[in-house]
């Protein structure tokens, strides 16, 4: 069973408000990622880590900003909100290596008002 | 990144048929190949890792080939039952300890009753 969470699961907030999503691992992974989904879109990488203090830019440009301090936690966090920010947002984490599994959060329901 | 197609991108069976998917690749510089399932209101679940070319993989009905010469996978489901209905999502990539799990857009299988 995964052990990886994500907090809130769902979130509706105003625009212009400063936001964070919770991503937390208890499986001492290195790598984490976030994805985000638009509703009966594909699933595009935004941010990815290898490691504490490391930080990387996904495929699709986001305006949001990660942090990795502990291995264990990976925060999203935006800013200032938007409608255009209105998705889901997927957490993940994966052992080192090319061939190993991700295991995925519950994800976050994100609408901006 | 390597650039991944998936098809079909939707597909609607009978419960008791036998289904199969592809998802495409660039064969050079080729390392892994991830397979997930994307279940409605679940999180992704990993199905398959695959490395080897020639390489089948089987998890109850499913199963999956791999062929990295000309740069192909196969995901089989026997006898599809309702409870199969989800996304199926690949992700190639090239290897090396910066690599980044990127999906392409996936297949969605609808299996009727």
């Amino acid at each position: 069973e995964a052990d990886i969470y994500q907090t809130p699961r769902y979130l509706v907030i105003g625009t212009g408000k400063k936001i964070t999503l919770e991503c937390s691992q208890t499986m001492g992974h290195d790598k984490m990622y976030w994805y985000q989904q638009d509703p009966g879109m594909e699933l595009h990488l935004i941010h990815y880590s290898y490691g504490v203090n490391s930080t990387e830019k996904g495929d699709l440009s986001s305006e949001s900003t990660v942090s990795r301090i502990r291995t264990e936690h990976f925060p999203l966090t935006l800013e200032s909100a938007r409608p255009s920010h209105t998705s889901q947002y997927l957490c993940a984490s994966s052992d080192p290596g090319s061939a190993t599994e991700a295991f995925f959060g519950q994800g976050t329901r994100l609408t901006v008002v | 990144i390597l650039n991944v197609e998936q098809s079909p991108q939707s597909l609607h069976v009978q419960e008791g048929d036998s289904t199969n998917f592809t998802c495409s690749f660039p064969s050079s510089n080729f390392y892994a190949l991830h397979w997930y399932r994307w279940e409605t209101a679940k999180s992704p679940e990993a199905l398959f890792v695959m490395t080897l070319n020639g390489d089948e993989k089987k998890k109850g009905r499913i199963s999956a080939t791999l062929n990295t010469k000309e740069g192909y996978s196969y995901l089989y489901i026997k006898g599809s039952q309702p409870e199969d209905s989800a996304t199926y999502l690949c992700a190639p990539n090239s290897g090396g300890s910066n690599y980044k799990l990127t999906f392409g857009k996936g297949t969605l299988l609808t299996v009727n009753p």
